[in-house]
């Protein structure tokens, strides 16, 4: 089936630093999201974007988060700064016609 | 609030037993999907189901968008379907809130 795929699996930063998160969605869908789900938890939604532009934030989504996709490349979420909260498995979906699809997530670890 | 709730929140069956889970939500509904997240954290879409009956092998989904519920049978249930089912809501158009899992472990 369609393939969303995330790079790194698995990033380890210090406090404050910034992280940048990396999703290439399903090539013809048009519509990307991002989710945060916390060891054991629910997974929560931050953020969808569609045509260059952030459509729907929750709460989650704070202010030193950001999401674009420069001219058809990856689909990123940055952190800057990170917090010690910020820990959590982050999922990138695309959709089309209502159906997700996921990545197998980027587990960040904020030491 | 909690747009979207699911029971049980975990089940334990002994193997070749049926499974119901269900899925309630408060809003009104574009779609609703269920995905099975394995042990490891990803995630497999089972089913698109806005509304009605449809399956899949063993797993049967049934939506009844009147009384705001879908349910995910699991018949002859086996070890390998251990492993968390969520399901998610599509309440407008393009953005989908998830439940919080029913927690499914099948022993031999």
């Amino acid at each position: 089936g369609p393939k969303v795929l995330q790079i790194p699996s698995h990033q380890i930063i210090d406090m404050g630093q910034m992280v940048t998160l990396n999703c290439d969605p399903v090539s013809n869908h048009l519509y990307f999201y991002w989710y945060k789900q916390i060891l054991g938890q629910q997974m929560e939604f931050l953020v969808n974007f569609y045509n260059g532009k952030v459509m729907e934030k929750s709460k989650l989504f704070k202010d030193q988060f950001s999401v674009e996709r420069p001219d058809g490349s990856y689909f990123t979420l940055k952190i800057q700064p990170t917090a010690l909260e910020d820990s959590a498995v982050y999922f990138c979906a695309s959709s089309t016609q209502n159906t997700l699809y996921f990545g197998a997530g980027t587990r960040l670890s904020v030491l | 609030g909690q747009q979207v709730q699911q029971s049980p929140a975990s089940l334990v069956l002994q193997e070749g037993e049926n499974a119901e889970l269900q899925c309630n939500f408060s809003t009104s509904l574009n779609s609703m999907q269920w995905f099975y997240q394995r042990p490891g954290g990803s995630l497999v879409s089972l089913f698109y189901n806005p509304s009605g009956t449809k399956h899949s092998g063993r797993l049967t989904s049934t939506t009844v968008i009147k009384e705001r519920r879908s349910s995910l049978h699991i018949s002859s249930s086996q070890t390998t379907d251990s492993g968390t089912y969520l399901c998610a809501l599509e309440p407008g158009y393009q953005n989908f809130y998830f439940g919080k899992g029913t927690s499914l472990t099948v022993i031999p």
